[in-house]
């Protein structure tokens, strides 16, 4: 079966410091991959989206990049967090249904 | 743009009540339509698909679709008070793309 990790599960980060947040899928190959942010109280943004090795699409024009280095490997990143930054990011993969699965989140605090 | 409504709730229900949840979306191209779960804290958690006009059933929870007017609704029969969540409504056209509702929080009451 499919699993879907993140991590780390939880972050505290001052604003202007770096960020790097990672996906990683087990149990699929070649999946379509999704960075989301939900901020509290929100619905789902969707940040970035990834149908191969490489290959990224922003949907949002932000401090944020993502990268997909490996097949079941998906980054979120950043240079200098902004206090807006903060959420709850969640990455997704789907595989030939149009289903996705989300991972358990990473909660970023920027203070 | 392409959107998903839905009532933010919160929809409070007497514990064994049906839980009636509704959604409205904007492309008439859409084909799928999800309904999560997402517990406080956690992260969404798929509970039902649907892709054709009508009702569509899963143990307690019935999913309804009415392209034509552009309407998707979740039932959730005998409602527990561990069905109390936030549960979003989701919407996927031809693309890459799945378009998600802000969510309707649900109270059941025991």
């Amino acid at each position: 079966s499919q699993t879907i990790h993140q991590w780390p599960a939880t972050l505290v980060q001052p604003v202007g410091s770096p960020l790097s947040l990672e996906c990683t899928v087990e149990g699929t190959s070649n999946p379509n991959l999704y960075w989301y942010r939900q901020a509290a109280g929100r619905g789902l943004q969707l940040l970035f989206y990834s149908v191969g090795i490489g290959q990224i699409s922003s949907e949002v024009p932000q401090n944020l990049s993502a990268s997909r280095p490996q097949d079941r490997q998906f980054i979120l990143s950043s240079k200098k967090l902004l206090l807006s930054d903060s959420g709850f990011y969640l990455c997704a993969w789907v595989k030939d249904s149009d289903e996705q699965f989300f991972g358990p989140g990473t909660r970023l605090t920027v203070l | 743009q392409k959107e998903v409504e839905q009532n933010s709730g919160p929809l409070s229900v007497p514990e064994g009540a049906i839980a009636s949840l509704n959604c409205t979306y904007s492309d008439r191209g859409s084909q799928s339509f999800f309904w999560y779960r997402q517990y406080s804290g956690k992260s969404p958690e798929l509970i039902m698909s649907i892709y054709s006009n009508g009702d569509k059933e899963d143990g307690r929870f019935t999913a309804q679709l009415n392209k034509a007017s552009q309407y998707v609704s979740l039932l959730i029969r005998d409602s527990q008070p561990s069905d109390s969540a936030t549960y979003l409504c989701a919407v996927k056209g031809g693309g890459f793309k799945t378009i998600f509702g802000a969510g309707t929080r649900l109270f059941v009451k025991a």
